[in-house]
C-alpha cells in the first residue's frame, strides 16, 4: 500500500551545522511532495515543497531534494539553529488526493 | 491575519461520552481538513471539505464520528460515545485552494478518553 517513511526517528545536530533528514517514500505515482515541522504542542507548519518534474527546491536556508529513481526525499537545512529543534514530518500525495503523512523524525540541536 | 483557530485546546473526558471540537480557518480558505494525529506519528486525514461539501470522508470512522461546515466556514467535528482508543490531537487545517495547495494548520486540540 501507500505509505512515506524517514529513515531515522532521531537526529542530533551540533548548532551551527547543516541537518540532512531524509524520507523514503512507497508510490512511484506520488507527484506533490511537502517538508512540514512541528513545534511541540504546535500544528505542523508547511516549510517546503516540490513538485515530480524537480528534483531540487531552494528556500531560505532549507532545500529539498527529490530522488524519484530511488524514491528518496530529502530536508536539508543550512546552519542549524536552536529554533529548529521540531519533528519533521515528509508528506506526499498524488494529483488532488489526501496527503500522506510520515511518522516523522524529531531534530536535537546540541549547544 | 489570524491563522486557524481551533477550540477547546485540551479536552479530558471519560469513556462513552460525546465530544466536540470547533476550527476557524483563515478567512476566504474554502478548503477545510480534520486530521487525527496520535502520539509519534504524523497526522491522517478524517475528512476534507469544499466550502460546505465533504468531499473525502472516507477515513471517518462514521459509527460514532461526525462533522458538519454549515455555511462553508467555521466546522465542527464530533465523537459519540468517545473510546480510550479516540485519545489523540485532533488538527484542523485550511488552504485556499482544493489540493494541492498549501494547507495551515491549526494548533490541535488534545483529547485524553478515560
Amino acid at each position: 500500500g501507500e505509505s512515506v517513511g524517514l529513515h531515522l526517528p532521531t537526529l542530533s545536530v551540533q548548532e551551527g551545522d547543516n541537518s540532512i533528514i531524509n524520507c523514503a517514500y512507497s508510490n512511484s505515482a506520488s507527484d506533490y511532495f511537502i517538508w512540514y515541522k512541528q513545534e511541540s504542542g504546535k500544528g505542523p507548519q508547511f516549510i517546503i515543497d516540490i513538485r515530480s518534474n524537480m528534483d531540487k527546491r531552494q528556500g531560505q536556508r532549507v532545500t529539498v531534494l527529490l530522488n524519484k529513481t530511488v524514491k528518496h526525499l530529502s530536508l536539508q537545512i543550512a546552519a542549524t539553529q536552536p529554533g529548529d529543534s521540531a519533528v519533521y514530518f515528509c508528506a506526499e500525495t498524488i494529483g488532488d488526493d489526501k496527503i500522506i503523512f510520515g511518522k516523522g523524525t524529531r531534530l536535537h540541536i546540541l549547544p | 491575519e489570524a491563522g486557524v483557530v481551533q477550540s477547546p485546546r485540551y479536552k479530558i473526558i471519560e469513556k462513552k461520552q460525546p465530544v466536540a471540537f470547533w476550527c476557524n480557518p483563515i478567512s476566504g480558505h474554502n478548503t477545510l481538513y480534520w486530521y487525527r494525529q496520535n502520539l509519534g506519528q504524523g497526522p491522517e486525514l478524517l475528512i476534507r471539505y469544499e466550502n460546505e461539501e465533504a468531499v473525502d470522508d472516507s477515513q471517518l470512522p462514521k459509527d460514532r464520528f461526525s462533522a458538519e461546515r454549515l455555511k462553508g466556514v467555521d466546522s465542527t467535528l464530533k465523537i459519540q460515545p468517545a473510546e480510550l482508543g479516540d485519545s489523540a490531537v485532533y488538527l484542523c487545517a485550511s488552504s485556499l485552494h482544493s489540493p494541492p495547495d498549501t494547507q495551515y494548520f491549526g494548533p490541535g486540540t488534545r483529547l485524553t478518553v478515560l
